[in-house]
């Protein structure tokens, strides 16, 4: 069965461009969460979907950050304009209800 | 704000050793709660769901401590394949990680 899928897998990009990354959940997941990590600040959740709808985007950093989920099988994140300040690596992870929490491989993002 | 605070480590173990990981919460509504396993460059995974009785799978051993908001991780028997970062997690809907806890297992 396939996991979790993120793409691009790396994105290396220049400072003031706009940054999609996109997921796609487990088949039949009802949950999709969005984080970001670096080694400073660690794994931060920047926003989940229940039934493709935002129930928490306070992790979200600020207004260049943006979320959408269409349908239960798709979500994008997007940064517009990127700044060197969002390199890290993005995880997109799902569940159903309170289970298990699979995360898929990341999108390594570097600003320059 | 850090909702959930793990010490960073590294700990430093020779195969064999018995270590423990603490993680602390803020969240008192906080429901459940896991440890996950990062190793380097990969993605999180599960290692186990943590339970008010306590619960054991193999080496480890996973406890709570609702009324001191604690969880803890206790490694057996530590093998070189157990290095790796330690994720504590707790759950109110959303799931907050702590940033990890580094164990470096030696021969």
């Amino acid at each position: 069965d396939a996991g979790v899928i993120q793409s691009p897998r790396h994105e290396v990009t220049e400072m003031g461009q706009e940054v999609t990354l996109r997921c796609k959940p487990i088949s039949g997941h009802n949950s999709l969460f969005w984080y970001r990590q670096t080694m400073m600040r660690g794994l931060e959740l920047l926003i989940y979907f229940n039934n493709n709808v935002p129930i928490d985007d306070s992790g979200m950093p600020e207004d260049r950050f943006s979320a959408k989920m269409p349908n239960a099988s798709f979500s994008t994140l997007k940064i517009q304009p990127s700044e060197p300040r969002d390199s890290a690596v993005y995880f997109c992870a799902s569940r159903i209800y309170t289970g298990e929490l699979f995360f898929g491989e990341g999108s390594r993002l570097t600003v320059l | 704000r850090k909702e959930v605070e793990q010490d960073p480590g590294p700990f430093n173990v020779p195969e064999g050793a018995t270590v423990a990981f603490n993680c602390t919460y803020s969240n008192s509504a906080s429901q459940s709660f896991f440890w996950y396993r990062q190793d380097c460059r990969k993605e999180p995974k599960l290692l186990m769901s943590v339970y008010s009785s306590g619960n054991e799978d193999g080496r480890f051993t996973a406890q709570l401590n609702r009324a001191s908001q604690y969880i803890s991780l206790l490694i057996r028997d530590s093998k070189l394949s157990d290095s790796a970062t330690y994720l504590c997690v707790g759950s109110q809907g959303n799931l907050i990680f702590g940033k990890g806890t580094k164990l470096s297992v030696k021969p």
